[in-house]
């Protein structure tokens, strides 16, 4: 059950261009999560946005809550080859299980 | 501090064959967590343990997956007999509080022939 859709699923930019990565759902969360993950690895924990509407910002991404904390967006400005990855979000349901979305694989063409 | 630890990393069978994997939680990490990951996809949920209880097994496929988590630490995944289909990444996971950050292990990659 995917409770979380992510667009676009696949992404490929140019080195120095923004871009942003979307994350819907017709729930609602008490928080939402983004994780990226690297060929091989686990997924590695971004940041956690609890609060509708709220922006937070780790260096060059930007993480948006929606106001009635059913969606929430990522924007990279000037994105690099370092950010290639599977970006995902997710959050916790009712029975607080944690369901993740269905991915955007973000390649970043120096 | 270590980590979530998977093993094995890497495990190839022939279809109708069995086959376990096993993780073993930071530790104190009451909660964890069974995915299953496709290439390029999201993990889908298989199974959330609290402790030694699990308190959510409805998207494991009883039919032929098994888990269990002895003495609330270590947990192992058995798929018997495993399919085409089931060849992916088994992803486990732990968290200390909810809501809280997961920490994922490396992941066990299936490939079933």
């Amino acid at each position: 059950t995917q409770l979380l859709e992510q667009s676009p699923q696949f992404l490929s930019i140019q080195e120095g261009e923004n871009l942003t990565v979307y994350c819907n759902s017709s729930s609602v969360f008490s928080s939402l999560q983004w994780y990226r993950q690297e060929p091989g690895e686990g997924p590695v924990l971004l940041v956690t946005v609890v609060t509708g509407g709220e922006v937070k910002k780790l260096k060059r991404l930007t993480f948006q809550f929606g106001d009635a904390r059913k969606d929430s967006s990522l924007h990279i400005t000037a994105a690099q080859p370092g950010d290639t990855g599977l970006y995902l979000c997710a959050g916790p349901n009712t029975g607080n299980q944690f369901y993740f979305g269905t991915g955007t694989s973000l390649t970043v063409i120096p | 501090e270590a980590g979530v630890v998977q093993s094995p990393r890497y495990k190839i069978i022939e279809k109708k064959q069995p086959v376990a994997f096993w993780c073993n939680p930071i530790s104190g990490h009451n909660t964890l967590y069974w995915y299953r990951q496709n290439l390029g996809q999201g993990p889908e949920l298989l199974i959330r343990y609290e402790n030694e209880e699990a308190v959510d097994d409805s998207q494991l496929p009883k039919d032929r997956f098994s888990a269990e988590r002895l003495k609330g630490v270590d947990s192992t995944l058995k798929i018997q007999p495993a399919e085409l289909g089931d060849s992916a990444v088994y992803l486990c996971a732990s968290r200390l509080t909810s809501p809280g950050e997961l920490f994922f292990g490396e992941g066990s990659r299936l490939t079933v022939l």
